[in-house]
């Protein structure tokens, strides 16, 4: 398997502009977590799925973030309209289960003018 | 909230020497432990954990050390490498909570 794919890898989009950053979660994990990493607060959670349903989303900051996933090879994470304080690195992971070892993408680095 | 804490940013060690990380939790109910190494413009990876029904996981030169009267625990890296330099998270989960992750903290091991 290849891991977990994210894409783009950069975006550098401006402010008021709609981002979505996409996630495909290795094949076969039920649990799939979107993390926003910054200098101030490390990796935080933002959103978690398990079986391509939403089971926490108390970490996404504000209406302006949404994240879906319509099936189990796929999710986005969304942001409209995006604003400065957004860039950073958003992190997809994925995992058997919700306690288990997750495997990290590689990143998007947003940058948001 | 912070449930899991990190609280030296970086550390400078010379090659040869051991490394200690530290992480502190507050969620007692917390019984799985895991350390990943994130190197630049990569993912962060696994790189070893421990279950709460153990005070010592070791595998090669990583060795994890929990302290559950404290929730505390630590990762020891011996010898330590310019290899090993990087960014390394501890995360924190059980049945009932999300894992969590620490800030990180950035180790710079010295030829």
């Amino acid at each position: 398997d290849a891991g977990v794919i994210q894409s783009p890898r950069h975006e550098v989009t401006e402010m008021g502009q709609e981002v979505t950053l996409r996630c495909k979660p290795i094949s076969g994990h039920n649990s799939l977590f979107w993390y926003r990493q910054t200098m101030m607060r490390g990796l935080e959670l933002l959103i978690y799925f398990n079986n391509n349903v939403p089971i926490d989303d108390s970490g996404m900051p504000e209406d302006r973030f949404s994240a879906k996933m319509p099936n189990a090879s796929f999710s986005t994470l969304k942001i409209q309209p995006s604003e400065p304080r957004d860039s950073a690195v958003y992190f997809c992971a994925s995992s058997l289960g919700r306690e288990d070892i997750q495997y990290f993408g590689a990143g998007t680095r947003l940058s948001v003018l | 909230d912070q449930q899991v804490k990190q609280n030296s940013p970086s550390l400078r060690v010379q090659e040869g020497r051991i490394s200690i990380l530290n992480c502190d939790y507050t969620n007692s109910m917390f019984d799985y432990f895991l350390w990943y190494k994130k190197y630049p413009a990569e993912g962060p990876t696994f790189l070893i954990s421990i279950s709460s029904i153990k005070d010592k996981n070791e595998d090669g030169r990583f060795t994890v050390f929990l302290n559950k009267s404290a929730k505390h625990l630590s990762l020891h890296i011996v010898p330590s490498q310019p290899g090993d330099s990087a960014v390394y998270f501890c995360a924190a989960s059980s049945n009932n909570n999300d894992m969590r992750f620490g800030a990180g903290t950035r180790l710079t091991v010295k030829p």
